[in-house]
């Protein structure tokens, strides 16, 4: 069973701020996506890494896909209100159906 | 990009009704979609996985004669919460995933379900 860990659980920050957001597994991943969701809403796909040490940027965020594909961080720089939600890096299982974990719940405050 | 619609987005019912909620993938066809609940301040917890033309496949835990669910097209699935309980009330949310390998799940908006 691949397990995903996600760290740290809740970060409160002041926007402006930098911050890292991880995913670390012991199993090794044929690929990893990240999901934003805002409250009241579906998650939003981010982004999808595939090859390990792929470096992916949208914006302000930026993913990286670790050389083992065990693990995977997401660093925003400058953080928004607006980029305050939950993140999810659910793991792939079985059917193409997503497992997640408890995220990692940002609130970025102005 | 792909888009799911969920219908509906809000639902305010008494104890013992039936409630359904449909999934729609609007501009792709979905061979396989699946349903989640999330209470508050949890994440998603995998609830059934729908697979047109035959039958959902649930997570352990999952009644399935309370939570029918039923894929009749490549475009929609529907769950229904029979006899809803004030504990059945939570955020349901669906996906679809496009065909292909490596298709990434695109997730409606959510239903929220209050049960009286």
């Amino acid at each position: 069973t691949q397990l995903l860990e996600q760290s740290p659980q809740f970060l409160s920050i002041q926007e402006g701020e930098n911050l890292t957001v991880y995913c670390n597994s012991s199993s090794v991943f044929s690929s990893l996506q990240w999901y934003r969701q805002e409250p009241g809403e579906g998650p939003v796909l981010l982004v999808t890494v595939v090859t390990g040490g792929e470096v992916k940027k949208l914006k302000r965020l930026t993913f990286q896909f670790g050389d083992a594909r065990k693990d995977s961080s997401l660093h925003i720089t400058a953080a928004q209100p607006g980029d305050t939600g939950l993140y999810l890096c659910p793991r792939l299982r079985g059917q193409g159906n997503l497992i997640f974990g408890k995220g990692t719940k940002l609130s970025v405050k102005p | 990009g792909a888009v799911v619609s969920q219908h509906p987005s809000w639902v305010i019912c008494k104890s013992g009704t039936s409630v359904k909620i449909e999934c729609r993938s609007l501009d792709f066809q979905a061979t396989t979609m699946f349903w989640y609940r999330q209470f508050p301040k949890q994440s998603l917890m995998l609830m059934a996985t729908s697979n047109e033309g035959s039958k959902a496949t649930y997570e352990q835990g999952v009644e399935k004669d309370k939570f029918l669910i039923n894929h009749a097209s490549l475009t929609l699935s529907t769950l229904t919460v029979t006899s809803a309980h004030p504990e059945d009330s939570s955020f349901y949310i669906c996906s679809a995933r496009s065909p292909g390998g490596n298709q990434p799940q695109h997730f409606g908006d959510g239903t929220r379900l209050s049960i009286l």
